[in-house]
């Protein structure tokens, strides 16, 4: 089974800072990544994926993410943020042949003025 | 469309009690998932099915029961709640999506999530 590593529990960042967050995988064989976003007392929104092809990823509000299959890696990145980007976020990883997702413990993210 | 529903928001049980979680999603979706959310451990699948009569465990299956009569309903059953069934509950829904070059191009998407507490 697939296993994530989210390296960090709280990241606490000051607006228009740049902002990291860091995932690390188990697999060693093709995966199919994800970064999903929870705002406080909702669901779960897809920032971006990661399927095939181009290793930077482009997603939603500004993200983005670099997979690096050598240091089985994800991490997300927003180069500023804003007081509206405070929540928590999830990796995920599934098998391309396999609908199941493994999630991350997740990072919560706090934006401070 | 409303996407994926989930009812109740809230529910309250006492050790013992029995309640289902309702879930529906209106995208025609294949594949439909439960989840739990506790802090510190992420989102962890319970059951899952792969369509309209299928269903298989997922990580933690233990106290919970699933079914799938129809493409659109996938209710969670707890039949005997526990203290340690409290948490948040999310359902998903995803489709095989677009299959341009033999690779699966799923979204889950995820309903509200309903928190349920057992004393």
């Amino acid at each position: 089974a697939q296993s994530v590593t989210q390296l960090d529990s709280q990241v606490p960042v000051f607006e228009e800072a740049p902002v990291e967050l860091r995932c690390n995988y188990s697999s060693s064989v093709s995966v199919y990544l994800f970064w999903y976003v929870q705002y406080p007392n909702q669901g779960l929104q897809l920032l971006l994926k990661y399927l095939s092809g181009s290793t930077l990823v482009k997603g939603i509000n500004g993200f983005e993410a670099e997979f690096n299959k050598s240091q089985t890696s994800f991490h997300l990145r927003k180069p500023s943020v804003h007081i509206s980007d405070t929540a928590e976020y999830f990796c995920a990883v599934s098998d391309p042949n396999d609908y199941k997702l493994s999630f991350g413990a997740g990072t919560t993210v706090t934006v401070r003025a | 469309n409303a996407g994926v529903t989930q009812t109740p928001k809230f529910q309250v049980l006492k050790t013992g009690q029995s309640m289902t979680l309702q879930c529906a999603q209106d995208m025609n979706h294949e594949y439909m998932s439960w989840y739990r959310q506790d802090p510190g451990m992420g989102l962890r699948l319970i059951h899952y099915s792969v369509g309209a009569g299928i269903t298989d465990q997922g990580e933690v299956p233990n106290g919970y029961n699933v079914s799938r009569s129809t493409t659109e309903d996938f209710p969670l059953r707890l039949l005997s709640a526990a203290p340690s069934q409290t948490s948040v509950y999310f359902c998903a829904s995803s489709s095989e999506g677009d299959t341009t070059g033999g690779q699966r191009q799923e979204t889950q998407y995820f309903g509200p999530g309903t928190r349920l507490l057992v004393l």
